[in-house]
């Protein structure tokens, strides 16, 4: 089965500073791949998601943006970070495949300060 | 309209006893349902899924889960809780449109020793 991995595990970063986090898969070719955001524990929100390298649908405007340089390797970026960026960021990626199934990275802490 | 429902945000169970964990759904056509399990600060981890077969889905962890198709609902079960059961956990289907998975926002599950 896929692994994801991403990192960092936690950043603290100040305000209107730029923000990188990657992510990377292995088990797979071709990945279907995920950008979430946790808010306070509870509710998924899907960010961004790619079907393939340079494809990428944003689901809601944001001040982040997301890129997929490799086949396996999505990364999610600012310029400029706001307050309102803190949050715990989930990567995931899924095989092609109708029924396939999402799996999960550990997550990124992210705190703006 | 495509949706998920999780009607509790908390469920408490005494160790030992069978634990009920409800989900329901609405999409048009068949259900792609996946239950799945997060840990304080960790990713989500795949529980199990139903995509046909079998109404009573067996999972990771001794959980199942049972597919009711008058009720819309897939309920997660564990016939004895154990205090490691404690977790945040979540609901998804598949939606009609893009595939993309719709999800639950979430019930937090405490088991007291």
């Amino acid at each position: 089965s896929q692994t994801i991995h991403q990192w960092p595990a936690t950043l603290v970063q100040p305000v209107g500073s730029p923000l990188s986090l990657e992510c990377t898969v292995e088990g797979t070719s071709n990945p279907n791949l995920y950008w979430y955001r946790q808010a306070a524990g509870r509710g998924l929100q899907l960010l961004f998601y790619s079907v393939g390298i340079g494809q990428i649908s944003s689901e809601v405007p944001q001040n982040l943006s997301a890129s997929r340089p490799q086949d396996r390797q999505f990364i999610l970026s600012s310029k400029k970070l706001l307050l309102s960026d803190s949050g715990f960021y989930l990567c995931a990626g899924k095989t092609v495949g109708q029924t396939n199934t999402i799996y999960f990275g550990e997550g990124s802490w992210l705190t703006v300060v | 309209a495509q949706s998920v429902a999780q009607p509790e945000d908390q469920v408490n169970v005494a160790e030992g006893n069978p634990l009920t964990v409800k989900c329901t759904y609405s999409v048009s056509g068949n259900p792609y349902l996946f239950w799945y399990v997060q840990y304080p600060n960790r990713g989500l981890q795949f529980l199990l899924k139903y995509i046909t077969g079998d109404n009573l889905v067996k999972g990771s962890y001794g959980f199942e889960a049972e597919f009711n198709k008058s009720q819309t609902s897939f309920h997660l079960k564990k016939p004895s809780a154990l205090v490691s059961d404690s977790a945040l956990y979540f609901c998804a289907v598949r939606g009609d449109s893009n595939y993309q998975l719709i999800w639950g926002a979430g019930t937090k599950l405490i088991i007291k020793p």
